[in-house]
């Protein structure tokens, strides 16, 4: 059965610095990884998705990497900012029709 | 990206009564999935449904509880049927565009408190 971990479980750094979320998965048996932002009380955004066959995704500030035979990610954010403050969830699926399987996510506090 | 409208989105409900929460999506899609987060936990999946066909149960839920419709390619519904306390949770509908890359999308959830 597949489980995913996600470390820390709660980050807090003051703004200007980079941040480092890691995520891991049992089964390196994945389809693709998703890295989503979730704000209190909200839904969630996706923020990169990475292809089993990929090795990184890039967007803006925001770097994932993916080592599939580890059976890990690590969700990079270059010079946070206070808006970056939420919490961060990576998800793995299986298969091509969308069923996701998530970690506990990292909440991330980012001071002025 | 997908636009994904979700009703209600929050709502205070008695014990014992039964919510049906509406999810429409902007655009056809194969696969619509509901998931739930109770408090302070991740997102954990009720069951997926498809176009045409009865809804696809994880482990842990059932029918009776959790009733899904599918009636067309852009609409769903969840029913959270004889509510406890503990199906106070945020109750979430995604989609898989089924597009290049399969980004996973999601509605901003209904927030169900159950008194």
């Amino acid at each position: 059965k597949q489980e995913v971990t996600q470390i820390p479980a709660a980050l807090s750094v003051p703004e200007g610095e980079n941040l480092v979320l890691n995520c891991s998965f049992t089964d390196s048996a994945i389809y693709n990884l998703q890295w989503f932002r979730q704000d209190p009380g909200k839904g969630l955004t996706s923020l990169l998705l990475i292809q089993s066959s990929q090795r990184e995704q890039t967007s803006g500030r925001l770097n994932a990497s993916l080592d599939k035979s580890s059976g890990r990610s690590t969700l990079y954010i270059a010079a946070s900012q206070p808006g970056d403050s939420a919490t961060y969830l990576c998800a793995v699926t299986t298969d091509s029709w969308g069923k996701l399987q998530f970690g506990a996510g990292t909440q991330v506090v980012v001071t002025p | 990206s997908a636009v994904i409208s979700q009703k209600p989105s929050r709502d205070i409900c008695q014990r014992g009564t039964s919510l049906t929460i509406q999810c429409q999506v902007d655009s056809q899609v194969t696969m619509m999935f509901w998931y739930r987060q109770q408090p302070g936990q991740s997102l954990t999946l009720i069951a997926t449904a498809n176009q045409g066909s009865e809804a696809t149960y994880e482990s842990g839920f059932v029918i009776d509880k959790f009733p899904i419709s599918r009636p067309n390619l852009t609409f769903s519904t969840l029913t959270v049927s004889n509510m406890s306390p503990e199906d106070s949770s945020i109750y979430l509908c995604s989609v898989d565009r089924g597009l290049s890359g399969n980004t996973i999308y999601f509605g901003e959830g209904s927030w169900l408190t159950v008194v």
